[in-house]
């Protein structure tokens, strides 16, 4: 069955960056692109940005061009997000979620809290 | 990229049908057949019920259903179950591999 592990916690300083990373497993790797989504405290959804995980091409929201970088590794099957400048409003936790028919997100990793404060 | 637009909360009695609107714009939700319906439950990750409008994944129930009309989109929920209680979210395609969500509907069930 498809598989999204995520990485632990983190908790960050303003301007400093933060990396998770989305382990996938039951599925072909390549075969299926990969979403960013967080949600802040008490808000809703939003999309951040996906990758196509065959030939490593990202689209990003525009809220987050230039400071966002999302990457993968088809060794291990493992994509990363990459958050950098951080400040309060950066506080969420951060989905990834497979792309699945129609520009859906059809398998949800379980969320990692990132928590930005001085 | 804004984004799309829901009622903020939503109620109806068991066994009663609720529809929860999604207005978008001509350039995501009226331009494209890709729009998709979660479901999230307090501290737990999105659940995908709805996608390309009205189709269900498996082990979705049919209670679940969508439609799109213009700009606005909607998941109707049929026959109210007490575990329908939960925040709603869609989702559109808005071209050049951008997607958009909603804000989210807190459905009540009565």
């Amino acid at each position: 069955q498809v598989q999204l592990v995520q990485s632990g916690a983190e908790v960050k300083k303003p301007g400093a960056s933060v990396n998770v990373s989305c382990k996938a497993s039951g599925y072909t790797f390549t075969s299926y692109y990969m979403n960013w989504v967080r949600q802040a405290p008490g808000q809703g959804l939003e999309w951040m940005a996906i990758i196509n995980p065959s030939s490593g091409d990202t689209s990003y929201a525009r809220k987050f061009q230039g400071r966002l970088t999302v990457t993968r590794d088809t060794s291990t099957g493992v994509v990363y997000m990459e958050l950098s400048s951080l400040r309060s409003e950066d506080t969420a936790v951060y989905y990834c979620a497979r792309n699945g028919r129609s520009a859906s997100c059809d398998n949800w990793g379980l969320g990692t809290p990132v928590t930005v404060s001085s | 990229q804004s984004a799309l637009t829901q009622p903020p909360s939503a109620s109806g009695s068991l066994g009663q049908s609720v529809t929860i609107s999604c207005a978008g714009t001509s350039s995501d939700v009226g331009n494209y057949k890709y729009v998709s319906w979660y479901q999230q439950y307090p501290g737990k990750a999105p659940r995908l019920i709805l996608y390309e409008v009205s189709q269900r994944p498996s082990g979705v129930p049919d209670r679940f259903s969508g439609s799109k009309s213009g700009n606005t989109a909607s998941l109707t929920v049929s026959g109210l179950q007490a575990e329908d209680e939960a925040d709603y979210y869609c989702s559109s395609y808005a071209g050049s591999n951008i997607r958009v969500f909603g804000g989210g509907t807190k459905l009540t069930v009565l």
